[in-house]
């Protein structure tokens, strides 16, 4: 199976401050089909996980442009541009290249 | 609207099945491929099993921990996802999702405790 490595596990963030998250993959996420199916997951407390991003860098509706998706082949990176108190959650990546398609472990961005 | 509405979820005893269903509306359920994901207490996502649509001949994928227990079906007709679940074990116990993930669609998950 894909690995699919988060870091850091643990993000505490300042009020207005940036925040970034790294997912590393075991292979690439390249599909045939040239596209790379990289997806980034918000759960917050007590909810289902919501998707954010999906193919790496596309927006999903309703999602606040401070969220950003890049990367490419192994290497991605979720980027909040000013963290509000409502990212208060766990955020997941996930390849959907590879069956079974696989998750981070999760990072856990709190307020500090 | 998209909505994912699990049930079935419920205490169990080891070595016990349960079947869970998913009532989807909101969009045409037999385009979409269909999955269930697991969440265990306190810990992150896995998803353990996907059946495709009818031009995919509803081919069905699982994870290694679930292969030959469980079985994942669709009744397109109704717009509902199920889940078998067979030889239930203590580390069967999460929320279970039903979900097209491809998508980003979830459901609002239901809890699923195998204990004597």
């Amino acid at each position: 199976d894909v690995v699919m490595t988060q870091s850091p596990l643990s993000l505490p963030v300042t009020l207005g401050q940036p925040a970034s998250i790294s997912c590393r993959s075991s292979q690439s996420l390249v599909f045939s089909d040239g596209n790379t199916y990289l997806t980034w997951f918000q759960q917050r407390p007590g909810q289902s996980p919501r998707r954010l991003i999906y193919e790496v860098s596309n927006r999903d509706s309703g999602v606040p442009d401070r969220f950003s998706g890049s990367g490419s082949g192994t290497d991605f990176t979720l980027k909040i541009s000013r963290v509000e108190a409502e990212d208060v959650g766990i955020y997941y990546c996930m390849q959907g290249t590879h069956w079974p398609n696989t998750f981070g472990q999760g990072t856990k961005l709190e307020i500090k | 609207e998209v909505q994912l509405v699990e049930s079935g979820g419920g205490l169990v005893q080891p070595g016990g099945s349960l079947r869970l269903s998913c009532a989807a509306s909101g969009f045409t359920f037999s385009d979409h491929y269909m999955d269930w994901v697991r969440q265990a207490p306190g810990k992150g996502l896995e998803l353990i099993g996907r059946i495709t649509n009818k031009a995919y001949s509803y081919t069905t994928h699982y994870a290694a921990s679930v292969k030959g227990r469980f079985t994942v079906s669709r009744d397109d007709s109704k717009s509902s996802l199920f889940l078998q679940m067979n030889s239930l074990k203590s580390e069967d116990t999460a929320v279970y999702y039903c979900a097209d993930v491809g998508r980003g669609y979830w459901g609002q998950g239901t809890l699923v405790m195998v204990s004597s």
